[in-house]
């Protein structure tokens, strides 16, 4: 079964503090895809990132980075020079192929307040 | 603005009545997935269509049930509603590919069971 760990619920940093929020997944699958979604406080979902099992690379998106380590079954998260818009919920997810094609599991969500 | 539409933003019906959700997905984008996210289960995936066809199967209830039309609108239709149900449905859509993508939310639904 595949699970995916979240272990902060909440994180709370000063603006232009620099955050990481980790995150830890379980599958027995070689191939699968790790995602990010930010959830800010207005409700929309938002797509940030997905990294294929194969590709370690580790990623930066202006002050966005991955951080992907196979060998802790980990993909973390981190915000550099954090800002108050960034404040909302982070969900990680992974998805496998199944029986049914591939399914999604997310993790629980950090919420991350930035505080000016 | 994701250019994902979904109708209605918010329902309120009574438990064992039946709804429908609409998601209308971005000019081009051939996936809609559809995600259920309420407090005790959290995010959960539901479906998948690619083109009109079932591709992927999540923690859809039997109760529940999807399609995606010719124009690529996609419903899910909810029936027997329990309180339990109650929850924000989101869809996405992603680009043409062959495997999953970049997606772009809808605003969500929200659905209350009284």
């Amino acid at each position: 079964a595949q699970k995916v760990t979240q272990a902060q619920t909440e994180i709370s940093v000063v603006e232009k503090e620099d955050v990481t929020l980790d995150c830890v997944y379980e599958t027995r699958d070689t191939t699968y895809y790790l995602f990010w979604y930010k959830q800010p406080p207005s409700g929309e979902l938002v797509f940030l990132i997905r990294r294929n099992s194969f590709d370690e690379q580790n990623e930066i998106s202006g002050r966005y980075s991955w951080n992907f380590q196979k060998s802790t079954s980990s993909f973390n998260f981190t915000i550099t020079a954090s800002q108050v818009v960034d404040s909302a919920v982070y969900f990680c997810a992974l998805s496998v192929v199944g029986d049914y094609g591939q399914n999604f599991v997310f993790g629980p969500g950090t919420r991350l307040s930035v505080l000016p | 603005d994701s250019g994902v539409t979904q109708t209605p933003k918010h329902l309120i019906t009574a438990t064992g009545q039946r709804v429908t959700l609409r998601c209308s997905p971005r000019s081009g984008d051939l996936s809609v997935y559809w995600y259920q996210q309420s407090l005790d289960q959290g995010l959960q995936f539901l479906i998948q269509y690619y083109n009109g066809e079932e591709r992927a199967k999540g923690n859809i209830l039997e109760r529940f049930s999807a399609q995606q039309f010719p124009d690529l609108h996609s419903e899910l239709n909810l029936s027997s509603l329990e309180l339990g149900d109650s929850a924000l449905y989101f869809c996405a859509s992603s680009p043409p590919s062959a495997g999953t993508d970049t997606q772009y939310f809808g605003p969500g639904t929200r659905l209350t069971v009284l």
